[in-house]
C-alpha cells in the first residue's frame, strides 16, 4: 500500500517557538495533502486541506496565521505551528490522497 | 448533515468472539465508506472500505455491513484476537473530498 512518513515523530518545544512537521507521500503523487490534530482518547479533527500550488483550505476556527501550511511539491507538505503555546500540544496526523487517503504516523509535539 | 455517528463508544470481546461496530451517516450524498485501525501513539491504517454499491465486502476476518436504505454501516471482525486491540474508526466521503469520521471505538481483546 501506498506510504506516509512524518518527521519528526515527535518533538518538544518552548513556549512562543516555532516548530516544522513534514509530511511526505514516499511512493506517490498526492495533489491533496490534509492535516488533523487528535487529542487523547478523541477523534481526528481536520485542520486543513492542502492542494499542491495554491493556498491551504483552513476549517471553521483553525487559525490560519498559527498554523502554516505549505503544498510545495506533489510528495511533500509541511505544517509549521508559530509561536507554539502548551494548549497546541496534541497529535498532528497528515494524510495524503490518491485514490484513498493514507495517513501518516503522526508526529507528537509538547509545548513546555 | 455531515456527521457520521459511531457505536459503541468502548467494546471489550473474549478471544474468539465477534466484534461489531456500528456507525451511521446523514449525507446521502457520500459514497465511500472506510474503516480505520489506530494503535496508539500510531495513525490510522486503512483496514477495509466500501462503496453503496455493493451490501457487503469482506478481507479475510474483516467485513462490512452496508445498508443503504438506513444509511448505516458497521464492522464486523471474526475471531477476534488480543492483537485486534485498538481504537478503529469509521469514516465516510463524498467523490474523494474530505472525511467525516466517527467518535471512534476502543475495542479490548481479552485472552
Amino acid at each position: 500500500g501506498a506510504v506516509v512518513s512524518q518527521h519528526p515523530s515527535w518533538v518538544i518545544c518552548k513556549s512562543g517557538t516555532s516548530v516544522k512537521i513534514e509530511c511526505r507521500s514516499l511512493d506517490f503523487q498526492a495533489t491533496t495533502m490534509f492535516w488533523y490534530r487528535q487529542f487523547p482518547k478523541q477523534s481526528l479533527m481536520l485542520m486543513a486541506t492542502s492542494n499542491e500550488g495554491s493556498k491551504a483550505t483552513y476549517e471553521q476556527g483553525v487559525e490560519k496565521d498559527k498554523f502554516l501550511i505549505n503544498h510545495a511539491s506533489l510528495t511533500l507538505s509541511t505544517l509549521t505551528v508559530t509561536s507554539a503555546h502548551p494548549e497546541d500540544s496534541s497529535f498532528y496526523i497528515c494524510s495524503a490522497r490518491d485514490s484513498t487517503q493514507y495517513f501518516g504516523p503522526g508526529t507528537r509535539l509538547t509545548v513546555t | 448533515q455531515q456527521q457520521v455517528k459511531q457505536s459503541p463508544q468502548s467494546l471489550i470481546v473474549q478471544k474468539g468472539g465477534i466484534s461489531i461496530i456500528n456507525c451511521a451517516y446523514e449525507n446521502t450524498a457520500f459514497d465511500y465508506f472506510p474503516w480505520y485501525q489506530q494503535f496508539p501513539g500510531k495513525g490510522p491504517a486503512l483496514l477495509i472500505a466500501i462503496r453503496p454499491d455493493v451490501s457487503e465486502k469482506k478481507e479475510g476476518r474483516f467485513t462490512i455491513s452496508f445498508n443503504k436504505s438506513a444509511k448505516q454501516f458497521s464492522l464486523h471482525i471474526m475471531d477476534s484476537q488480543p492483537g485486534d486491540s485498538a481504537t478503529y474508526f469509521c469514516a465516510a466521503s463524498n467523490s474523494g473530498s474530505r472525511l467525516t469520521f466517527g467518535e471512534g471505538t476502543q475495542l479490548t481483546v481479552n485472552p
